[in-house]
């Protein structure tokens, strides 16, 4: 099984500043078919979640430019380059190469 | 736009077989090639694949479930089920149905207890 771990656990930021999450695989997420299915997910108190990033680095639709993702192979990270009070809430990186797993979750929350 | 709701009891008692259902409005599962799934969140846990239908029929568990799991595609009523036998208090928890991880379900809570 592919396990997903996610760093930090809570994230405590500045209203305005940047924030980074960092989600390490334990094997790679290349598929045989050359795309790397790991996602990012948004899910503020109270919500089901919300797809932010797919594909790695492509946002989905109505997802605000602040927001961003990057890595390869076993190492991702998403970004936000300005927090608003509206980004408050869990964030999980989820990989759809091998079965699906989910990270266990990163608190994002204002200081 | 597509719209996904569960359905369900709320509660079940323990060694019982949980059931549940998601009713897809706004598309077909005829003309979409993707996979339909079951995602769970114990009350202030993270996210648990249970497992995903695709489009064809075929089925993929999550091999710590896979044992006690069903899903099925209803395309003519275009709704996908759950079903979770056996459970205990450990499969309390918020469950999602989902196309993929795109679009998601409000959610229903279904608690384990006698």
């Amino acid at each position: 099984d592919i396990v997903l771990t996610q760093t930090p656990i809570s994230s405590p930021v500045t209203l305005g500043q940047p924030a980074s999450i960092s989600c390490r695989s334990s094997q790679s997420l290349v598929h045989s078919d050359g795309n790397t299915y790991l996602s990012w997910l948004q899910q503020r108190p109270g919500q089901p979640p919300r797809l932010l990033i797919y594909k790695v680095s492509t946002r989905f639709s109505g997802v605000p430019d602040r927001f961003s993702g990057s890595g390869a192979g076993t190492d991702f990270t998403l970004k936000i380059s300005r927090v608003e009070a509206e980004d408050v809430g869990v964030y999980y990186c989820t990989q759809a190469t091998h079965l699906l797993t989910f990270g266990g979750g990163t608190k994002v929350e204002i200081k | 736009q597509l719209q996904l709701q569960e359905s369900g009891p709320g509660l079940v008692k323990p060694s019982e077989t949980l059931s549940l259902t998601c009713t897809v409005s706004g598309g077909s599962f005829s003309t979409s090639k993707f996979y339909w799934g079951w995602i769970r969140q114990p009350p202030g846990k993270g996210l648990e694949w249970i497992g995903s239908v695709f489009y064809n029929g075929n089925t993929f568990y999550n091999p710590s479930l896979k044992s006690r799991v069903t899903i099925s595609l209803h395309t003519s009523r275009n709704q996908f089920s759950l079903r979770l036998s056996s459970v205990t208090a450990a499969d309390t928890a918020i469950y999602y149905c989902a196309r993929e991880v795109v679009e998601w379900g409000q959610g229903t809570l279904v608690t384990v207890s006698s």
